[in-house]
């Protein structure tokens, strides 16, 4: 089956800084999306990406479709952007979203 | 709009209990899938609900079921509950199923003593 490989696993910023995360599938997806879980364990929607670039705020996703990959920038960290971030994918023959193990990420203030 | 709700957040159960949580979507969504998250496993499908069937199901054992309401409205069931059924049980609705963007509930919470 197709598999999702997230990097960095954990990532340590001081606040102000950018950051890309970045998402591998092993085969081709459909519609990539990208989450924020907060502490409380909240699946907060950041993009829904099936190819090109989307940009909210200080948030921009990219996703290259032919090469099996996508990426997650944040700008200008804030402590608030801390928490694990997910992308997961479709896979062609299954109602079900396949996910990456997630980023850890944690701003320093 | 009123996102997606889940009850209840928290629940301790024993042992060989059943449990049942329930789901309510989107309104206008009618599709809604179920996942487990756990610390070792990570977040891991359960199944996929659409006009009341059952569409897809991941690679967990029997003692996991689910149904779907007229109204869209889900539950889980999970009978014979054991130690490693602890986890967070997030819902997710989208409009007409998973291809569409799914948006997540605040997840239950179930710990098994």
């Amino acid at each position: 089956g197709i598999q999702v490989e997230q990097s960095p696993p954990d990532l340590i910023l001081q606040e102000g800084a950018n950051s890309t995360l970045r998402c591998n599938f092993s085969d081709s997806v459909n519609n990539l999306q990208w989450f924020h879980q907060n502490p409380w364990g909240q699946l907060i929607n950041l993009f829904y990406i099936t190819s090109g670039t989307k940009q909210n705020g200080r948030l921009s996703a990219t996703t290259v479709a032919t090469e099996h990959y996508s990426l997650l920038y944040i700008s200008s960290s804030q402590t608030t952007d801390s928490g694990v971030y997910f992308c997961a994918g479709i896979m062609d023959s299954n109602y079900q979203l396949i996910w990456g193990a997630g980023t850890k990420l944690i701003i320093k203030p | 709009k009123a996102g997606v709700t889940q009850t209840p957040r928290y629940l301790i159960k024993t042992r060989g209990q059943q449990v049942t949580l329930s789901c309510s979507p989107i309104s206008g969504h009618r599709s809604v899938s179920w996942y487990q998250q756990t610390p070792g496993q990570g977040l891991q499908f359960l199944f996929e609900y659409f006009s009341e069937t059952q569409r897809n199901k991941g690679n967990f054992p029997g003692r996991f079921s689910g149904r779907q309401f007229s109204n869209s409205r889900s539950e889980m069931n999970v009978s014979t509950l054991e130690l490693g059924d602890s986890a967070l049980y997030l819902c997710a609705s989208s409009l007409m199923d998973s291809y569409n963007e799914q948006f997540f509930g605040p997840g239950t919470r179930l710990t098994v003593l």
